[in-house]
């Protein structure tokens, strides 16, 4: 069964530096995508990212980008010039690609705090 | 429009009561799904519902039942609630196959 692991339960950040939130996960499958959402107090899960496993090029969305490294099954999140709103959880998930897709996995999530 | 719309919102309610929350998408999404967040914050698949296919997480009690009147709808009717059930419940929906999910805002579920 596939697994997605986020080994930083809670991190901490000071506004306008950049922190990375760390993702592991394991699957035999060679098709796959990886997500990071977040999910603000609102409580509302938002994509923040996503990448094609079979993708090599790292995705990027303004501030956030992801260091992908297939081998070594792992997907980090890097987010620059943190501002006050991206305090919130940020969940890691993978999901198998292919004709049956198989559902969202989530990672247990790391709690994001951004300092004034 | 809300792309994935559910209510109600917040439900509070007794033990052994039945309660449903009703989720709607207007995506033109092929598959629809529910999903439990625990106090820990851990989101765990309960069911999946394509064309009429339902695949059920085997941990979830069969207290708990997917009703899907349409492909736009998917509701979750909850029999003889528990303390435990307390938690957030997300529907979501995607296109089989394609990639991404749109969440529902969540429904915020206390039993007392």
């Amino acid at each position: 069964a596939q697994t997605v692991t986020q080994s930083q339960p809670e991190m901490s950040v000071q506004e306008a530096e950049t922190v990375t939130l760390s993702c592991t996960y394991d699957t035999s499958e060679s098709d796959y995508y990886l997500f990071w959402y977040k999910q603000p107090p609102s409580r509302q899960m938002i994509l923040v990212i996503r990448q094609e496993a079979y993708k090599q090029q790292n995705a990027t969305e303004n501030r956030f980008s992801v260091n992908f490294q297939k081998a070594a099954k792992s997907f980090s999140l890097k987010i620059s010039d943190s501002q006050l709103g991206d305090a919130a959880m940020y969940f890691c998930a993978y999901r198998r690609a292919g004709g049956s897709q198989g559902n969202l996995i989530f990672g247990k999530g790391t709690k994001l705090s951004v300092k004034p | 429009d809300t792309a994935v719309s559910q209510t109600p919102k917040y439900l509070v309610t007794q033990m052994g009561n039945d309660k449903s929350i009703k989720c709607e998408q207007n995506l033109g999404h092929d598959t629809m799904y529910w999903y439990k967040q625990d106090s820990k914050k851990f989101l765990k698949i309960m069911f999946s519902y394509n064309n009429k296919e339902l695949i059920i997480n085997e941990t979830v009690p069969n207290r708990f039942s997917p009703k899907s009147p349409d492909k736009a709808h998917l509701n979750l009717h909850i029999n003889s609630l528990e303390l435990g059930d307390s938690a957030v419940y997300f529907c979501a929906s995607s296109q089989r196959t394609g990639w991404g999910y749109t969440f529902g805002s969540g429904t915020r579920l206390t039993v007392v």
